[in-house]
């Protein structure tokens, strides 16, 4: 049972405009959230985080909402730019609670000059 | 440099073969994990260690084993009871398994079974 649902298998964006990658999740009691960025043939790596005290985070380029009401988080890259294609798994967590990371399928993202 | 580093990156193996993957952290993590990676299926996770010789399963852990004995190790066993293995295999880890920290991956190892 997926319990962090990324609905758009890919997006494509052109240079220099937004792009907005979007999740879901079921589990109420996630509270901690995490965009990973992948490259193909590579491991994911780290790129923002939100915890649930917080609506938004930001970080340069990258800038993460979070909806709990919702249950819906964002990650908004501006301005794209074409090293920024890649897969973006969101993932989610209970803090402290000793299990592992919840990921979503991924949103592979096309960044076109 | 700190990192994890798995090895093979490529792994050809036959059907009804046993093969096991390995995964070395220097970054001083108590929790390690494998996640495996098919097209249009995300991240799966398969195992998670979050001490030495302590190891839970994940959603798919059916026909894989691992071992904990050492804090930087560890391996992944691909049985021969996996229906399926053909997959791109990711290692990571994490100082704790406390979900507030990063996950630090691997370069993967793709595995295909001929």
């Amino acid at each position: 049972d997926q319990q962090v649902k990324q609905n758009s298998p890919s997006l494509s964006v052109q240079e220099g405009r937004i792009s907005i990658l979007n999740c879901d999740y079921t589990n109420s009691m996630f509270d901690y959230f995490l965009w990973y960025k992948k490259y193909p043939a590579e491991g994911p790596t780290f790129l923002i985080s939100i915890s649930s005290i917080k609506d938004k985070n930001e970080d340069g380029r990258f800038t993460v909402f979070l909806n709990k009401s919702a249950k819906h988080l964002s990650l908004h890259i501006v301005p794209s730019q074409p090293g920024d294609s890649a897969v973006y798994f969101c993932a989610a967590s209970v803090a402290n609670s000793g299990y592992a990371l919840n990921f979503g399928k991924g949103t592979s993202l096309l960044v076109t000059p | 440099d700190g990192g994890i580093t798995q090895s093979p990156k490529y792994l050809f193996r036959k059907e009804g073969q046993n093969v096991t993957l390995s995964c070395e952290q220097n970054l001083n993590h108590d929790a390690m994990y494998w996640y495996r990676q098919d097209p249009g299926q995300g991240l799966r996770l398969i195992y998670y260690s979050q001490i030495v010789n302590d190891f839970q399963k994940g959603d798919i852990a059916e026909g894989y084993s691992v071992s904990r004995e050492k804090k930087e190790s560890f391996p992944l066993t691909v049985t021969s009871a996996q229906k399926n293995p053909t997959a791109f295999y990711l290692c990571a880890s994490s100082l704790q398994i406390s979900n507030t920290g990063e996950l630090f991956f691997g370069e993967g190892s793709r595995l295909t079974v001929l």
